[in-house]
């Protein structure tokens, strides 16, 4: 049973540029929540999709947006790239029954010079 | 909203001691709490996770404690490895359907 996959694993971007992030949930599960995680910190936590539709959002910028597709995946897109977007980028699904029960993937590693 | 705080930040153990790690929360509403475990360049893993209608839970090695009245809630080790060397996190639920998380407490286990 394969676990939240995520890709790319590391991710190397300029500023002002557009980054997109793609995570598989775990089998059996239909809701993602993405997360940042800064150096030293815990998850943040950005938004939450479930039905294609974003359920619940954190205190983050209308430059991160997301997406969710009929087979469950979701994509992170973060647009206008900040320093200090540079972070560990999360994602973690859960079952619509049971959402505060989350499980994540091994994160992407981005890095804005 | 809920406001979860962790202790200590940093925690150094011989292997074969106990290991505990506190998290105290703002909403008394909160009935849901786990524990992950992230090592190096990994995500963060479910260990253990306890629900407001009991007050500890355990598993092996590990054990969670609840105190509802005090809103905190205690991740316990025993006979530590240093394989558990990593840092844990505490959380509690945030709005309807989501995780807010503590600070994270380093774990490091000497042989």
């Amino acid at each position: 049973d394969a676990g939240v996959t995520q890709s790319p694993t590391h991710l190397i971007k300029t500023r002002g540029q557009q980054v997109t992030l793609r995570c598989s949930p775990k089998s059996g599960h239909d809701t993602v929540s993405w997360y940042q995680q800064a150096l030293g910190q815990g998850p943040q936590f950005i938004f939450q999709y479930y039905e294609e539709e974003e359920r619940q959002r954190g205190n983050f910028p209308d430059r991160f947006s997301g997406h969710q597709f009929p087979n469950y995946s979701s994509e992170l897109n973060v647009n206008a790239l900040l320093l200090g977007d540079s972070a560990l980028y999360l994602c973690a699904s859960s079952f619509s029954g049971l959402t505060y029960e989350q499980y994540f993937g091994p994160g992407t590693r981005l890095t804005v010079t | 909203g809920e406001n979860v705080e962790q202790h200590p930040s940093t925690l150094s153990v011989q292997e074969g001691d106990s290991a505990v790690i506190k998290c105290t929360y703002s909403d008394s509403a909160s009935n849901y709490f786990p524990w992950y475990k992230q090592e190096l360049g990994k995500g963060p893993q479910l260990i253990i996770d306890i629900r407001s209608n009991v007050g500890e839970k355990k598993d092996q090695r590990i054990a969670v404690t609840l105190n509802k009245t005090a809103k905190h809630f205690s991740l316990h080790i025993t006979e530590t490895q240093p394989e558990d060397s990593a840092v844990y996190f505490c959380a509690a639920p945030r709005g309807y359907s989501t995780l807010t998380f503590g600070k994270g407490t380093m774990l490091l286990v000497s042989p």
